[in-house]
């Protein structure tokens, strides 16, 4: 089982709909979360970390189930601009450990 | 806004030829990273670097791979002999704290790139 798991898509969404990325993690020793985004042949961005009691940055909310070892990220209104991969990354003993990410194409 | 740099943006190379990949962190950043990405597949992490030795390696850094700090700015990868599954961009990244055991982990900041292209 991969360490990190993400639907690959791609999403298709129109633009101003809300959409949401599921990730789940099969270590639980996994210790800290992030979501990032990558556009076209450019290097990861840090989007937001990912704690357990949920946060909001905007139109971004991201959530984490240690118990589930689950974690979310649901971007409400979509613009063009959201159009990327998002990659789910966690920490683990000094390793940061990337998911293959999930393709997002916001439609005008 | 002080960013993370890589030269050059794209490299390519013969079989079996040394490549240095060469990446200047940000000033005052103590932690400093190497991350792969082979075309079509996911950021998967080399190696890290604090305070002049490796913290950490992954599996894919055998022995074929070196990294350096020769000054106080650049921080280099090394491929001794490269083959042709090493084609890939390589991510230099740069933090000013490490993503330590039990510690907050402190956002890296990537640099563009190396696209490696092995012939």
């Amino acid at each position: 089982r991969k360490e990190v798991e993400q639907d690959p898509g791609p999403f298709n969404v129109p633009e101003g709909a809300t959409v949401a990325f599921n990730c789940t993690y099969s270590n639980s020793a996994s210790q800290s979360f992030f979501w990032y985004r990558q556009d076209c042949r450019k290097e990861p961005k840090l989007l937001m970390s990912v704690y357990s009691s949920g946060n909001e940055d905007g139109r971004f909310t991201a959530q984490l189930n240690r118990a589930s070892q689950y974690i979310s990220l649901l971007i409400r209104d979509s613009k063009l601009s959201d159009s990327a991969t998002y990659l789910c990354v966690l920490n683990r003993d000094d390793k940061i450990i990337f998911g293959k990410g999930t393709r997002l194409h916001i439609l005008p | 806004e002080p960013e993370v740099t890589q030269t050059p943006s794209h490299q390519v190379t013969q079989m079996g030829q040394e490549v240095i990949l060469r990446c200047v962190p940000i000033s005052n950043h103590l932690y400093f990273y190497w991350y792969r990405q082979i075309l079509g597949q996911k950021v998967e992490f080399l190696v890290s670097f604090y305070n002049n030795e490796i913290s950490e390696k992954s599996e894919i850094f055998d022995d074929q791979f070196s990294v350096e700090r020769p000054d106080g700015s650049n921080f280099t990868l090394k491929i001794r002999s490269t083959k042709l599954e090493d084609s890939a961009m390589y991510f230099c990244a740069s933090s000013d704290s490490g993503g330590l055991a039990g510690s907050s982990y402190n956002e890296q900041f990537f640099g563009p790139g190396t696209r490696l292209t092995v012939l």
